[in-house]
């Protein structure tokens, strides 16, 4: 059983372009996490929700919405997309605050996006 | 502000031969520290984390890591490599609140 599972796996887009990503997880975990991975395979964190109200709010474009409808799920919808949102983009999940111990994050697949 | 620093970016090794790996942080205050593995096209797994207590952790697939608060190290080990360690490697490390801070991550590439 997928643990951590996100969709669509890649995503093909115009600058421009509206889209979503969709993030889900089946391990009854709290929070909730979205990473972007560069070119380089630098890891970012972005947002945290935990039980649907945002804790984690990075200098992200606000063009980037997470979006909680329930504590299992977790969407990112990106507007109006540059050539720079281009990455790949991890979603997490963990039992409460990771701080505490035995509450490590698990990670998706990713999905990879790509502007053009 | 916390930060992760990996200063091996690449490293080539052979089949059987030892692995060490840095990992150096900047925080002054209790912090919780990970290392993730993550081969080619998939996501991150976790190797190993250190919370508390012996500073020597041991992880999945042989890996272990030191924990030395002194130096602010937590470097990754492994005494013998095998072709299908052949990944990326991040040290993350967190404190007190949810955010995990990423190294820059080790590329590892292990020949036969």
């Amino acid at each position: 059983d997928t643990a951590v599972s996100q969709t669509p796996k890649y995503l093909v887009t115009q600058m421009g372009n509206d889209k979503s990503i969709k993030c889900e997880q089946n391990l009854g975990h709290d929070t909730m996490y979205w990473y972007k991975q560069d070119s380089k395979k630098f890891l970012k964190i972005m947002f945290s929700y935990n039980n649907k109200e945002l804790i984690i709010n990075e200098t992200v474009p606000n063009r980037f919405s997470p979006k909680s409808p329930d504590k299992a799920h977790l969407n990112l919808h990106i507007n109006s997309l540059e050539l720079g949102d281009s990455a790949v983009y991890f979603c997490a999940s963990s039992r409460q605050e990771t701080s505490r111990p035995g509450n490590e994050q698990f990670f998706g697949p990713g999905t990879r996006l790509t502007v053009l | 502000a916390q930060s992760v620093s990996q200063h091996n970016h690449h490293v080539i090794l052979s089949e059987a031969a030892s692995l060490e790996l840095g990992c150096n942080y900047s925080y002054g205050g209790t912090v919780n520290l990970f290392w993730y593995v993550q081969y080619p096209g998939q996501h991150l797994q976790l190797l190993l984390k250190y919370f508390s207590g012996d500073p020597l952790v041991k992880g999945i697939k042989g890996f272990e890591a030191e924990f030395i608060k002194s130096k602010f190290s937590f470097n990754l080990r492994k005494p013998s490599v095998q072709w299908s360690d052949t990944a990326e490697y991040f040290c993350a490390v967190n404190g007190d609140t949810d955010k995990l801070i990423f190294g820059t991550g080790t590329r590892l590439q292990v020949f036969p």
